[in-house]
Protein backbone atom coordinates (compact mmCIF):
# COMPACT_ATOMS: atom_id res chain seq x y z
CA UNK A 1 0.00 0.00 0.00
CA UNK A 2 0.84 3.39 -0.16
CA UNK A 3 2.23 5.69 2.46
CA UNK A 4 3.72 8.84 3.15
CA UNK A 5 5.75 9.66 6.27
CA UNK A 6 6.45 12.89 7.45
CA UNK A 7 8.01 12.17 11.24
CA UNK A 8 8.45 15.57 11.96
CA UNK A 9 5.21 16.83 13.87
CA UNK A 10 6.54 20.67 14.36
CA UNK A 11 10.05 22.08 13.78
CA UNK A 12 10.85 25.59 15.03
CA UNK A 13 13.85 27.38 13.76
CA UNK A 14 15.17 30.87 14.23
CA UNK A 15 15.43 33.10 11.23
CA UNK A 16 18.25 32.77 9.08
CA UNK A 17 18.76 28.96 9.67
CA UNK A 18 18.55 25.93 7.61
CA UNK A 19 16.01 23.56 8.08
CA UNK A 20 15.47 20.26 6.46
CA UNK A 21 11.75 18.48 6.64
CA UNK A 22 11.69 15.06 6.17
CA UNK A 23 9.61 12.80 3.69
CA UNK A 24 9.87 8.84 3.72
CA UNK A 25 6.89 7.44 1.50
CA UNK A 26 6.36 3.53 0.51
CA UNK A 27 5.30 2.78 -2.93
CA UNK A 28 5.24 -0.81 -4.96
CA UNK A 29 4.55 1.35 -8.06
CA UNK A 30 7.44 2.00 -10.71
CA UNK A 31 6.13 4.80 -11.99
CA UNK A 32 5.44 7.45 -9.79
CA UNK A 33 4.96 11.24 -8.63
CA UNK A 34 5.87 12.83 -5.34
CA UNK A 35 5.12 16.44 -4.87
CA UNK A 36 5.70 19.22 -1.51
CA UNK A 37 3.02 21.53 -0.85
CA UNK A 38 2.79 24.11 1.59
CA UNK A 39 0.15 25.69 3.74
CA UNK A 40 -0.20 29.07 5.01
CA UNK A 41 -2.54 29.84 7.67
CA UNK A 42 -4.67 30.92 4.89
CA UNK A 43 -5.44 27.30 3.98
CA UNK A 44 -5.14 27.36 0.43
CA UNK A 45 -2.24 24.81 -0.91
CA UNK A 46 0.80 26.23 -2.62
CA UNK A 47 2.32 23.82 -5.26
CA UNK A 48 6.34 24.10 -4.46
CA UNK A 49 7.73 20.90 -6.40
CA UNK A 50 6.70 17.82 -8.61
CA UNK A 51 9.08 15.14 -9.44
CA UNK A 52 8.80 12.16 -11.13
CA UNK A 53 10.13 8.45 -9.96
CA UNK A 54 12.74 8.50 -13.09
CA UNK A 55 13.58 11.60 -12.12
CA UNK A 56 16.40 11.52 -8.93
CA UNK A 57 18.83 14.80 -9.71
CA UNK A 58 18.41 17.22 -6.77
CA UNK A 59 16.51 20.51 -7.54
CA UNK A 60 17.07 24.19 -6.69
CA UNK A 61 14.92 26.80 -6.59
CA UNK A 62 16.23 29.86 -4.76
CA UNK A 63 16.60 29.12 -1.05
CA UNK A 64 14.50 25.46 -1.46
CA UNK A 65 16.17 21.92 -3.01
CA UNK A 66 14.98 18.90 -2.60
CA UNK A 67 16.66 15.58 -1.72
CA UNK A 68 15.21 13.00 -3.74
CA UNK A 69 16.57 8.97 -2.93
CA UNK A 70 15.09 6.01 -4.37
CA UNK A 71 17.17 4.02 -2.53
CA UNK A 72 16.55 5.20 1.12
CA UNK A 73 12.55 6.24 -0.93
CA UNK A 74 13.22 10.06 0.41
CA UNK A 75 12.53 13.24 -0.87
CA UNK A 76 13.86 15.16 1.19
CA UNK A 77 13.04 19.63 1.34
CA UNK A 78 15.45 21.90 2.68
CA UNK A 79 15.34 25.74 3.48
CA UNK A 80 18.12 27.54 3.26
CA UNK A 81 18.34 30.85 5.13
CA UNK A 82 14.84 30.62 7.15
CA UNK A 83 12.98 33.66 6.59
CA UNK A 84 9.28 33.89 8.91
CA UNK A 85 7.17 33.91 6.15
CA UNK A 86 8.13 30.40 5.49
CA UNK A 87 6.06 29.23 8.51
CA UNK A 88 3.74 27.20 7.41
CA UNK A 89 2.77 23.49 7.26
CA UNK A 90 4.45 21.22 4.41
CA UNK A 91 3.05 18.37 2.84
CA UNK A 92 4.61 15.73 1.00
CA UNK A 93 2.59 13.25 -1.21
CA UNK A 94 2.65 10.38 -3.50
CA UNK A 95 0.46 10.36 -6.45
CA UNK A 96 -0.62 6.69 -7.17
CA UNK A 97 -0.55 5.61 -10.41
CA UNK A 98 -1.84 2.09 -9.93
CA UNK A 99 -5.49 2.54 -10.03
CA UNK A 100 -5.45 5.09 -12.76
CA UNK A 101 -7.06 7.80 -11.01
CA UNK A 102 -3.81 9.23 -9.93
CA UNK A 103 -5.17 10.19 -6.39
CA UNK A 104 -2.24 12.22 -4.15
CA UNK A 105 -1.57 10.24 -0.37
CA UNK A 106 -0.75 13.10 1.35
CA UNK A 107 1.50 12.85 4.91
CA UNK A 108 1.06 14.17 8.05
CA UNK A 109 2.45 17.10 7.48
CA UNK A 110 5.36 19.47 9.30
CA UNK A 111 4.62 22.68 10.74
CA UNK A 112 7.79 24.83 10.52
CA UNK A 113 7.73 28.11 12.66
CA UNK A 114 10.68 30.33 11.98
CA UNK A 115 11.14 32.63 14.46
CA UNK A 116 12.61 36.09 13.99
CA UNK B 1 -3.04 28.90 -16.22
CA UNK B 2 -4.92 25.63 -14.49
CA UNK B 3 -6.61 27.62 -11.92
CA UNK B 4 -8.98 25.98 -9.61
CA UNK B 5 -12.03 27.77 -7.85
CA UNK B 6 -14.11 26.92 -5.08
CA UNK B 7 -17.22 28.97 -3.86
CA UNK B 8 -18.19 29.57 -1.34
CA UNK B 9 -14.74 29.93 0.31
CA UNK B 10 -16.56 29.97 3.73
CA UNK B 11 -20.01 29.19 4.97
CA UNK B 12 -21.82 28.90 7.91
CA UNK B 13 -25.14 26.92 8.32
CA UNK B 14 -27.83 25.35 10.54
CA UNK B 15 -27.41 22.14 11.78
CA UNK B 16 -29.63 19.94 9.79
CA UNK B 17 -29.39 21.99 6.27
CA UNK B 18 -27.41 20.52 3.11
CA UNK B 19 -24.68 22.95 1.84
CA UNK B 20 -23.64 22.56 -1.92
CA UNK B 21 -20.02 24.12 -2.59
CA UNK B 22 -18.66 24.50 -6.31
CA UNK B 23 -15.09 23.65 -7.73
CA UNK B 24 -14.29 24.84 -11.30
CA UNK B 25 -11.47 24.43 -13.17
CA UNK B 26 -11.30 27.74 -15.23
CA UNK B 27 -8.94 27.62 -17.86
CA UNK B 28 -8.69 23.60 -18.52
CA UNK B 29 -10.90 20.67 -18.78
CA UNK B 30 -11.09 18.71 -16.00
CA UNK B 31 -12.41 14.60 -16.34
CA UNK B 32 -11.30 13.77 -12.74
CA UNK B 33 -11.70 16.04 -9.80
CA UNK B 34 -11.06 15.23 -6.22
CA UNK B 35 -12.41 16.24 -2.97
CA UNK B 36 -10.61 16.76 0.33
CA UNK B 37 -11.14 16.77 3.96
CA UNK B 38 -9.17 18.61 5.98
CA UNK B 39 -9.81 18.85 10.31
CA UNK B 40 -7.82 21.30 12.31
CA UNK B 41 -4.32 20.38 12.41
CA UNK B 42 -4.66 17.49 10.07
CA UNK B 43 -3.57 16.35 7.02
CA UNK B 44 -6.02 15.80 4.01
CA UNK B 45 -8.25 13.24 3.22
CA UNK B 46 -9.09 11.91 0.09
CA UNK B 47 -13.07 11.84 0.21
CA UNK B 48 -14.47 10.82 -3.33
CA UNK B 49 -12.59 10.88 -6.91
CA UNK B 50 -15.36 12.74 -8.91
CA UNK B 51 -15.44 11.51 -12.52
CA UNK B 52 -17.00 13.68 -15.29
CA UNK B 53 -20.59 12.00 -16.09
CA UNK B 54 -20.15 9.45 -13.66
CA UNK B 55 -20.57 8.31 -10.50
CA UNK B 56 -18.27 9.62 -7.88
CA UNK B 57 -15.68 6.93 -6.55
CA UNK B 58 -15.82 7.47 -2.32
CA UNK B 59 -13.20 6.25 0.18
CA UNK B 60 -13.61 3.76 2.71
CA UNK B 61 -15.71 5.00 5.47
CA UNK B 62 -16.88 7.80 3.41
CA UNK B 63 -20.49 8.37 3.51
CA UNK B 64 -22.21 8.22 -0.08
CA UNK B 65 -25.36 9.47 0.79
CA UNK B 66 -24.02 12.16 2.82
CA UNK B 67 -21.70 13.62 0.59
CA UNK B 68 -23.34 13.92 -2.07
CA UNK B 69 -20.62 14.44 -5.56
CA UNK B 70 -22.04 15.42 -8.77
CA UNK B 71 -19.48 15.51 -11.94
CA UNK B 72 -21.85 17.32 -14.40
CA UNK B 73 -19.26 19.05 -16.77
CA UNK B 74 -16.00 18.88 -17.43
CA UNK B 75 -15.22 22.52 -15.84
CA UNK B 76 -17.70 21.95 -12.62
CA UNK B 77 -18.31 19.38 -9.29
CA UNK B 78 -20.30 19.85 -6.49
CA UNK B 79 -20.53 18.62 -3.08
CA UNK B 80 -23.44 18.74 -1.04
CA UNK B 81 -23.30 17.69 2.45
CA UNK B 82 -26.90 17.18 3.30
CA UNK B 83 -27.90 16.96 6.56
CA UNK B 84 -24.94 18.74 8.49
CA UNK B 85 -24.11 18.39 11.91
CA UNK B 86 -21.48 20.27 14.10
CA UNK B 87 -18.64 17.05 13.18
CA UNK B 88 -19.27 18.03 9.65
CA UNK B 89 -17.57 21.39 10.02
CA UNK B 90 -14.24 21.06 8.70
CA UNK B 91 -11.54 22.62 5.23
CA UNK B 92 -12.95 20.77 2.35
CA UNK B 93 -10.52 21.10 -0.40
CA UNK B 94 -10.99 20.26 -4.11
CA UNK B 95 -8.51 19.90 -6.95
CA UNK B 96 -8.85 18.79 -10.63
CA UNK B 97 -6.49 16.89 -13.06
CA UNK B 98 -5.15 18.34 -16.02
CA UNK B 99 -4.06 15.81 -17.92
CA UNK B 100 -3.24 17.86 -21.33
CA UNK B 101 0.23 17.73 -22.61
CA UNK B 102 0.37 14.37 -20.45
CA UNK B 103 1.06 17.34 -17.39
CA UNK B 104 -0.98 14.69 -15.70
CA UNK B 105 -1.35 16.91 -12.20
CA UNK B 106 -3.48 17.75 -10.20
CA UNK B 107 -4.40 21.76 -9.31
CA UNK B 108 -5.97 22.77 -5.78
CA UNK B 109 -8.80 24.88 -5.18
CA UNK B 110 -8.72 27.59 -2.56
CA UNK B 111 -10.69 25.44 0.12
CA UNK B 112 -14.01 25.94 1.78
CA UNK B 113 -14.59 26.86 4.97
CA UNK B 114 -17.63 25.09 6.34
CA UNK B 115 -18.79 25.52 10.27
CA UNK B 116 -21.96 24.25 10.94
CA UNK B 117 -23.48 25.26 14.22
Amino acid sequence: AQKVTQAQTEISVVEKEDVTLDCVYETRDTTYYLFWYKQPPSGELVFLIRRNSFDEQNEISGRYSWNFQKSTSSFNFTITASQVVDSAVYFCALSDTTSGTYKYIFGTGTRLKVLA
Amino acid sequence: GAVVSQHPSWVICKSGTSVKIECRSLDFQATTMFWYRQFPKQSLMLMATSNEGSKATYEQGVEKDKFLINHASLTLSTLTVTSAHPEDSSFYICSARDIAGGRNEQFFGPGTRLTVL
